[in-house]
């Protein structure tokens, strides 16, 4: 299955800022996913990055608080813009594996403070 | 509204015991349900899975029971170790809708801790 990279793996930020996720796939992927798991629970799902259209996603989510670019088939970022500490959670990008699983990064750890 | 439901939220296993986690789903268009284990400072991980055409899967010592009818599976960790000791999440795949792609809804996760 495919090797995800994210970086970076945990950040603390002063609210107002913005921070870019990068996520490196090691294999070229048609669609990547953008999830964001706060503390102590489950998955939401960002949004889906397509890559070369502009990106598709989940209700609560917009794309001017989470600005997201694909400019090739192995890798996407995730930019949490004006940050709030409300935004501390753990983001995730994950990619369609081969056993019709889905592959997780690492994950980055935001705290916003 | 949450359209996977998982319980308990939090389990406690003895060594060499029986871990059973429970998920119910309410959309018969899911065509797929994995599950997930995620260790702390991890991105989840696909365990294992199964179609709704199937009523039993099993991995080592990994089993999901599917009941189609009651619209419920379940993940049963035989033998469970302290190296189980992780969250589980249960999710369903809703069929590709053209507009995106596959799309997983997760249950809330069970918090497995297995003590010696």
């Amino acid at each position: 299955s495919a090797v995800i990279s994210q970086k970076p793996s945990r950040d603390i930020c002063q609210r107002g800022t913005s921070l870019t996720i990068q996520c490196q796939v090691d294999s070229q992927v048609t669609m990547m996913f953008w999830y964001r798991q706060q503390p102590g629970q489950s998955l939401t799902l960002i949004a889906t990055a397509n890559q070369g259209s502009e990106a598709t996603y989940e209700s609560g989510f917009v794309i001017d608080k989470f600005p997201i670019s694909r400019p090739n088939l192995t890798f996407s970022t995730l930019t949490v813009s004006n940050m709030s500490p409300e935004d501390s959670s753990i983001y995730l990008c994950s990619v369609e594996g081969t056993r019709y699983g889905y592959t997780f990064g690492s994950g980055t750890r935001l705290t916003v403070v | 509204q949450q359209q996977v439901k998982q319980s308990p939220q939090s389990l406690i296993v003895q060594k060499g015991g029986i871990s059973i986690i429970n998920c119910a789903y309410e959309n018969t268009a899911f065509d797929y349900f994995p599950w997930y284990q995620q260790f702390p400072g991890k991105g989840p991980a696909l365990l294992i899975a199964i179609r709704p055409d199937v009523s039993e899967k099993k991995e080592g010592r990994f089993t999901i029971s599917f009941n189609k009818s009651a619209k419920q599976f379940s993940l049963h960790i035989m033998d469970s170790q302290p190296g189980d000791s992780a969250t589980y999440f249960c999710a369903a795949r809703y069929p590709y809708s053209g507009a995106g792609s596959y799309q997983l809804t997760f249950g809330k996760g069970t918090k497995l801790s297995v003590i010696p």
